[in-house]
């Protein structure tokens, strides 16, 4: 019930391409839905985050798709720059608003030059 | 955006000795401050959330008497590691969500532990 599952554990995308990362959750009081973005011996970033009454957030090149009756949201990184190699955690925030995040496996990406 | 700072960044101890880690809100109050502990190529793994002015709650596992917890200010909580072993080291990172923040938490930039 208070599981994230987030595919690929790994992803590897050519200069330009795009980068899509899924995460899956059960629990459906979550209420709020980030991003973090985390280099090597870093503490995450916060990226984007959107909430369950909105099916897409765009920052940038960042973009958040939201699917509800899915219980499923996804990161879309276009243009993906080397730049971006990174490890990205999607996470829910605990229904009992306590701020709390689930965080999902996470999903080591490399953008080939 | 807003900025959690940890400190020390890294920090090598004795097995047997008592380490410190800050973590510290720079430019807003942070009512709820959360620990985290991340082995490499892992996912973080939450250990305590703290209120300011109470006592910290545990998740489940994660020995209170071992990992101790103060968040005496609205902008700083400590964890302390207690009895340091070997198995201890890991990657400690705190997150703080103020009180007019919405559900926003910021993260700050993780401690080093090595345990010697």
């Amino acid at each position: 019930q208070q599981q994230v599952k987030q595919s690929p554990q790994s992803l590897i995308v050519q200069k330009g391409g795009i980068s899509i990362i899924n995460c899956a959750y059960e629990n459906t009081a979550f209420d709020y839905f980030p991003w973090y973005q985390q280099f090597p011996g870093k503490g995450p970033a916060l990226l984007i985050a959107i909430r369950p009454d909105v099916s897409e957030k765009k920052e940038g090149r960042f973009t958040i798709s939201f699917n509800k009756s899915a219980k499923q949201f996804s990161l879309h990184i276009m243009d993906s720059q080397p730049g971006d190699s990174a490890t990205y955690f999607c996470a829910a925030s605990d229904p009992g608003n306590t701020g709390k995040l689930i965080f999902g496996q996470g999903t080591t990406l490399q953008v080939k030059p | 955006g807003a900025v959690v700072s940890q400190h020390p960044s890294r920090v090598i101890c004795k097995s047997g000795t008592s380490v410190k880690i800050e973590c510290r809100s720079l430019d807003f109050q942070a009512t709820t401050m959360f620990w985290y502990r991340q082995f490499p190529k892992q996912s973080l793994m939450l250990m305590a959330t703290s209120n300011e002015g109470s006592k910290a709650t545990y998740e489940q596992g994660v020995e209170k008497d071992k990992f101790l917890i103060n968040h005496a200010s609205l902008t700083l909580s400590t964890l302390t590691v207690t009895s340091a072993h070997p198995e201890d080291s890991s990657f400690y990172i705190c997150s703080a969500r103020g009180s007019g923040a919405g559900n926003t938490i910021y993260f700050g930039e993780g401690s080093w532990l090595t345990v010697v």
